[in-house]
């Protein structure tokens, strides 16, 4: 029973914003949302995280709804480097970390 | 490097064998835990420590699965009597514990043959 569902792939043009969706619907009040992402022969690397309101780094900014039942993870100028596969997980008091299937972005130059 | 280093990175072993993966976390780092990751599929939970204490073993496969975190840093994965259906990626990650962000190793990637 995924905890989250996001689209399998996604494609964006170089240089352009990105906004990649997740749906978590049975968050639960202590749940936080963490964002990964996996370049190609390599481990995942940390993107972002948050519990209620957006959030921004050097990598990217989380939008997080008002019910929090849904995310965006937003790259704002997509580069080559950024093709990976991006997670969405939810982690909870038990410190559980488990992945789901995550995004293909695919970006074109 | 400061990072997680997992050992080996490459392990071929023959159906039948004995194999022990070996995580060093980040120094200091409280919680760890470990993946498999299939060709194409995302990464699988198998366990996860806090210190020594292994908190979760849910994700373990089969009880051929065995981690341990004797002293509460460096882990291993032992998988006994390897099958061929173990060929994968097996991550490790280590984190100051909380919510806080996770550091995963490069993998060692398992054939078995």
């Amino acid at each position: 029973d995924a905890k989250t569902t996001q689209p399998n792939s996604m494609e964006s043009n170089e240089e352009e914003p990105v906004h990649l969706p997740c749906n978590h619907s049975t968050i639960s009040g202590t749940d936080y949302i963490h964002w990964y992402r996996q370049l190609p022969s390599q481990g995942p690397e940390y993107v972002i995280h948050g519990l209620t309101s957006n959030v921004n780094n050097r990598m990217a900014s989380l939008a997080i709804a008002e019910d929090r039942k849904s995310s965006t993870l937003i790259l704002h100028r997509a580069t080559l480097r950024d093709a990976a596969v991006y997670y969405c997980i939810l982690r909870d008091a038990n410190n559980d970390m488990r992945f789901g299937a995550g995004t293909r972005l695919t970006v074109k130059p | 490097g400061a990072g997680v280093s997992q050992s080996p990175r490459y392990k071929v072993a023959k159906r039948g064998q004995d194999v022990a993966l070996r995580c060093d976390p980040i120094s200091g780092h409280v919680s760890l835990f470990w993946y498999q990751q299939a060709l194409g599929q995302g990464p699988e939970f198998l366990t996860y420590f806090q210190n020594e204490a292994q908190l979760d073993k849910s994700g373990l496969p089969s009880d051929r699965f065995f981690a341990e975190r004797p002293e509460g840093s460096v882990s291993t994965l032992k998988i006994q009597r390897t099958q061929q259906e173990d060929s994968a990626v097996y991550l490790c990650a280590s984190s100051l514990g909380g919510f806080l962000e996770a550091f995963f190793g490069q993998g060692t990637r398992l054939t078995v043959v």
